[in-house]
């Protein structure tokens, strides 16, 4: 079953350091979603792409995040610099464009700033 | 968007149905419910999605009245595997790029 990869699983960056998330959509899936999941609540997103386009950022934190999504398929976020309040986990999803709201996570990564 | 209310947290004993009710008030005409579990450290996951009416599946039934202002996810039969977050999600599903927004979920603790 094809799945959506993300790497690293897990992170620890300290404060002020920039770090990196990679995430792989499964093959087809027009759509990219990046998430921030705080321990405790529900997924907050982050940006939406349309293939190559963002189609939604207003809750990315633009003043140190950014995200990118080049050829339309894999994507990568940043952060620069961290915070000690970007501790969560980042949650990639992907689905087909008109997908009816059934999208495909990947398992996470676990960024900790010390 | 439309917003979803459902319950903090329940618990529930092994072999019980599990009914999680979830309203969306607002809900427009072309939005679909769907929902999601999520296990610890891992992503939420997708088990069913409706309109109207009810829809069955495998692993769950999703029941919505007519007026569609509220959905009930029912999990029959649970075991010690089901304990995880539920969540209900209300967007328009054939809108390309739909947005999927995420409530605080329902904590589902099943007992042995």
């Amino acid at each position: 079953e094809a799945e959506v990869a993300q790497s690293p699983r897990y992170k620890i960056t300290e404060k002020s350091q920039a770090v990196a998330f990679w995430c792989d959509p499964i093959s087809g899936h027009a759509t990219l979603y990046w998430y921030r999941q705080i321990l405790g609540q529900g997924p907050e997103l982050l940006v939406q792409f349309q293939d190559e386009s963002v189609v939604d950022d207003s809750q990315l934190p633009k003043d140190r995040f950014s995200a990118e999504r080049l050829k339309g398929v894999d994507s990568t976020l940043k952060i620069q610099p961290a915070e000690l309040g970007d501790s969560a986990m980042y949650l990639c999803a992907s689905s087909l464009a008109n997908a009816a709201g059934e999208a495909f996570f990947g398992q996470g990564t676990r960024l900790t700033v010390v | 968007l439309a917003k979803t209310t459902q319950p903090i947290s329940m618990d529930s004993y092994e072999g019980q149905e599990v009914n999680i009710t979830c309203s969306h008030n607002n809900i427009a005409t072309n939005d679909y419910i769907t929902w999601y579990q999520q296990f610890p450290s891992q992503g939420p996951r997708f088990i069913i999605q409706g309109y109207k009416t009810k829809v069955t599946n495998e692993v769950a039934s999703l029941f919505i009245p007519a007026d569609r202002k509220s959905s009930t996810l029912s999990l029959p039969r649970v075991s010690l595997s089901d304990t995880a977050v539920y969540y209900c999600l209300v967007g328009d599903g054939k809108a390309a790029g739909n947005k999927l927004t995420f409530g605080g979920g329902t904590r589902v603790l099943v007992k042995p």
